[in-house]
């Protein structure tokens, strides 16, 4: 079946470091790729989304490209900050299933000051 | 902009009880879905719906059950609940792929 491998955190980081997330995926067909973010206490929200193959999100200073050929859909920011600190989640959707997203295990981030 | 609201937001259970978690949601999204969230296992997909009167079995249903009865509400029950069912819930919605969701804020449920 479809499935999302992210890298395994926690990922810790000195403000104004470089941020690279990994994600990969398994699926059948063209899915959307997504990133959503999770603050402490709260929901996921959407940070960037990507339809096609190479087709770049992008969304308050981070980015990710759609790889079709490695099935790659990596995150990247290059200055992260302290409020940047929250689990990153990588998720996948397919039109022809109900719109269900297929997320990562997430991958929590600690930037310290 | 309420977009979609969960509640309660906590609560305890004892096993066996029952409850049930109301997701209400003023987007007019025909999607509908509820997650749950555990340490180490990102979210899984429980039930999800596709539009008022139906429902679907998602990656983790037992012990669950759900109604779309209204188009802007999505309920989840647990008719007898277990420790193994202790979790955050979070209910979503949106429209066909690729836009993506709209959480809620989550239900943290304890079952002693």
């Amino acid at each position: 079946g479809d499935s999302v491998t992210q890298m395994e955190g926690p990922v810790t980081l000195s403000e104004e470091a470089f941020l690279t997330i990994n994600c990969t995926y398994t699926a059948t067909g063209y899915p959307s790729l997504f990133w959503y973010v999770q603050y402490p206490g709260e929901g996921l929200q959407l940070l960037l989304k990507a339809t096609k193959a190479d087709d770049k999100g992008s969304n308050k200073g981070f980015e990710a490209t759609y790889r079709k050929e490695t099935t790659s859909f990596h995150l990247e920011k290059g200055s992260v900050q302290v409020s940047d600190s929250a689990v990153y989640f990588c998720a996948l959707s397919k039109g022809n299933q109900g719109g269900k997203l297929i997320f990562g295990q997430g991958t929590e981030l600690s930037v310290k000051p | 902009n309420a977009g979609v609201t969960q509640t309660p937001k906590f609560r305890v259970l004892k096993t066996g009880q029952s409850m049930t978690l109301l997701c209400a949601q003023d987007m007019n999204h025909e999607y509908m879905y509820w997650y749950r969230q555990d340490p180490g296992m990102g979210l899984r997909l429980i039930h999800y719906s596709v539009g008022e009167g139906t429902t679907a079995k998602g990656e983790v249903p037992d012990g669950y059950n759900v109604s779309r009865l209204k188009k802007q509400n999505f309920l989840l029950g647990l008719e007898s609940a277990a420790p193994s069912q202790t979790s955050v819930y979070f209910c979503a919605s949106g429209r066909q792929s690729p836009y993506g969701y709209t959480f809620g804020s989550g239900t943290r449920l304890t079952v002693v």
